[in-house]
């Protein structure tokens, strides 16, 4: 199994809401990654966790909240989010703490109305 | 190629001939090397990667190129196909032990013609 599995796929939230992307991996891999990607520009790095520890925040706004339950699961806690957080969301895991090759999921597109 | 504002720099081939995909790193330290294809509406997808220590690695039709003194690095497709068509990014890693991640290059879009 070498697929890292992100839901929801799409989401569609307004400026006051809460909600959780979420990001699943069973590769063993013990870090893992959460980029955003706007249109025609490459992946931008927020949070990198490494053996559960947030290990490397990107200045990234306190709206975006990461968390890792276990080394499986990754999830991105958004709260008064801005329309210009409208992006895909990508998470990705690696085999260790290197940023060794990295494998992404598919990503959740993400619309804050 | 390098991105102007909000425009993929792209290269347009026809099918079966050979596309070479340019792309220039940032940072001196560091020390290994992605190229990812990513197709519209999906994640980046792996296509090979390359060690400091090399200057040359090879895939199945793919080939990475590595110049360190220029900081620059080539992706190679021979024999172009319709389904190479996306967007190539080439990624870059580099940081303390437990620390390091990939920075993105800014992409460059591979348009196929049949």
């Amino acid at each position: 199994d070498t697929e890292v599995t992100q839901t929801p796929k799409h989401l569609v939230m307004g400026m006051t809401n809460k909600k959780s992307l979420k990001c699943e991996q069973h590769m063993g891999h013990r870090a893992m990654y959460w980029y955003k990607q706007k249109a025609k520009k490459p992946p931008e790095l927020m949070f990198v966790y490494s053996y559960e520890k947030l290990s490397i925040n990107e200045s990234v706004p306190s709206r975006f909240s990461p968390e890792c339950p276990n080394s499986s699961l990754l999830n991105l806690h958004l709260h008064a989010l801005q329309p210009e957080d409208s992006a895909l969301y990508l998470c990705a895991s690696s085999q260790e703490p290197q940023g060794a090759e990295a494998f992404f999921g598919q990503g959740t597109r993400l619309t804050v109305v | 190629g390098e991105s102007v504002g909000l425009h993929l720099p792209t290269l347009s081939v026809q099918e079966g001939d050979n596309s070479i995909i340019n792309c220039a790193y940032s940072n001196s330290a560091s020390d290994y090397f992605i190229w990812y294809k990513q197709e519209s509406g999906k994640g980046p997808q792996f296509i090979i990667d390359i060690r400091s220590n090399m200057d040359k690695r090879q895939g199945q039709r793919v080939t990475v190129l590595l110049n360190k003194t220029v900081k620059h690095l080539s992706l190679q497709i021979a024999a172009t196909q319709p389904g190479d068509s996306a967007v190539y990014f080439c990624a870059e890693n580099w940081g303390d032990t437990g620390r390091r991640a990939l920075t993105f290059g800014s992409g460059t879009r591979l348009q196929v013609q049949p």
